[in-house]
């Protein structure tokens, strides 16, 4: 199975500010990692797909990159909805795995 | 609009059985895989599995294989998610996810329906 390790589990940052989580995976998978928004008590929104595609609607502050084991989301200019919790998901090869997640909080 | 409806809240004993059920619509029910996805409590997200309803192949990760079994019925475009013997770990909120097309991300997402196994 590939395991998926984020960092960091958790930070802090402002309005505006820009932030990087990272995932890296136990073995290489190409760029088949997807990235996902969770709010309280909802459902996970996808964000990025296969590592840096735009899913539809979502807002071009958000970005992602990476290739093999080692993948980034960028957030630019930080909004107040955007304070939730974030995981990757590799869709390379059964079984999927997610992430362990991170947790974005106002500073 | 593609929506995927999931059944509502449940609470059950343990040593009890349960289905849920996600319905989908606003999109080709029979050509795209559907997931299911754990959140236990305070937790993070587990994959438990997938089936794509044109042919019901499935796919089970190995920590929920043989506790848990995913079915669909095209004609009702719904997917299923069943215990036979429910445990107390087994209280979760449970999400249905349509895969989008190729290996791509989960693009559309059910609400969630709660499991609560207590006795």
């Amino acid at each position: 199975d590939i395991q998926l390790t984020q960092s960091p589990s958790s930070l802090s940052a402002s309005v505006g500010d820009t932030v990087t989580i990272t995932c890296r995976a136990s073995q290489s998978m190409r760029t088949f990692l997807n990235w996902y928004q969770q709010k309280p008590g909802k459902a996970p929104r996808l964000l990025i797909y296969a590592a840096s595609s735009l899913h539809s609607g979502v807002p071009s502050r958000f970005s992602g990159s990476g290739f093999g084991t080692d993948f980034t989301l960028t957030i630019s200019s930080l909004q107040p909805e955007d304070f939730a919790i974030y995981y990757c998901q590799q869709s390379y090869s059964f079984p999927y795995t997610f992430g362990q997640g991170s947790k974005l909080e106002i500073k | 609009e593609v929506r995927l409806v999931q059944s509502g809240p449940e609470v059950k004993k343990p040593g009890e059985s349960l289905k849920i059920s996600c319905q989908g619509s606003g999109y080709s029910f029979s050509s795209f895989w559907i997931a299911w996805v754990r959140q236990m409590p305070g937790k993070g997200l587990e994959w438990m599995g997938t089936i794509y309803p044109g042919d019901s192949d499935t796919r089970y990760s190995p920590s929920f294989q043989g506790h848990v079994t995913l079915s669909a019925d095209k004609s009702l475009g719904s997917a299923f998610l069943q215990w036979s013997t429910l445990r107390a770990s087994d209280t979760a909120t449970y999400f249905c996810a349509r895969q989008g097309t190729g290996s791509a991300g989960f693009e559309d997402w059910g609400q969630g329906t709660l499991v609560t196994v207590s006795s």
